[in-house]
């Protein structure tokens, strides 16, 4: 199983509701990443999640929180979005932190802020 | 700070042709990782090749090569024999050797193979 599994595919919510984005891997890595990726541009780097502890925070807002339950599991919770933060959410895991190892990318999340 | 720089922001092929894409880079590190990504309609980013940059020669992966200029800090790829199934958006990425796999990605070349 290299798969990375990100619910839903699909989410539309208001600017006064609370969401949450899911990612899901059964590889056994113990790094875990949220990126965020707006239309016609790369992904950017939001959170990193390094045995179940967040090492990495790249001055992301405080509506965007995120939380490592265990080494499969990693959700980034939505609270008082914006339009702006429309996007597409991309989680990504790899074995360790190190370089040496490949990132696995989910599907993404495709989130509309209304 | 890193960045990286992808020239071309579309280029097209036609079907068994080769197609080179390039992508430039600066750092002041001396060890790092290049990688490029393929991210399908499907939106999933694929790793396609990787390259360490204390390693001379340059990376192969079946159809996919790279030409790894560091002292230019450049980094282009070659795929040979395109297929239709290689139509995608390309990403050109830098990561520190010290980088908790923090990726840097370039703006993206979305190429066509074309029937």
């Amino acid at each position: 199983d290299t798969e990375v599994t990100q619910t839903p595919k699909h989410l539309v919510m208001g600017m006064t509701n609370k969401k949450s984005l899911k990612c899901e891997q059964h590889m056994g890595h113990r790094a875990m990443y949220w990126y965020k990726q707006k239309a016609k541009k790369p992904p950017e780097l939001m959170f990193v999640y390094s045995y179940e502890k967040l090492s990495i925070n790249e001055s992301v807002p405080s509506r965007f929180s995120p939380e490592c339950p265990n080494s499969s599991l990693l959700n980034l919770h939505l609270h008082a979005l914006q339009p702006e933060d429309s996007a597409l959410y991309l989680c990504a895991s790899s074995q360790d932190t190190g370089m040496n190892t490949e990132a696995f990318f989910g599907q993404g999340t495709r989130l509309t802020v209304v | 700070a890193q960045t990286v720089t992808q020239s071309q922001p579309e280029m097209s092929v036609q079907e068994a042709e080769t197609v080179t894409l390039s992508c430039t880079y600066d750092t002041s590190e001396s060890n790092y990782y290049l990688f490029w990504y393929k991210q399908p309609p499907s939106r999933q980013m694929i790793l396609v090749i990787r390259q360490e940059a204390y390693k001379q020669q340059n990376a192969t992966e079946n159809r996919f090569s790279v030409n790894f200029q560091k002292a230019a800090k450049s980094f282009s790829l070659k795929i040979s024999d395109s297929q239709l199934g290689d139509t995608a958006m390309y990403f050109c990425a830098f990561a520190s050797l010290s980088g908790a796999n923090n990726l840097f990605f370039g703006t993206g070349t979305r190429l066509t193979v074309i029937p």
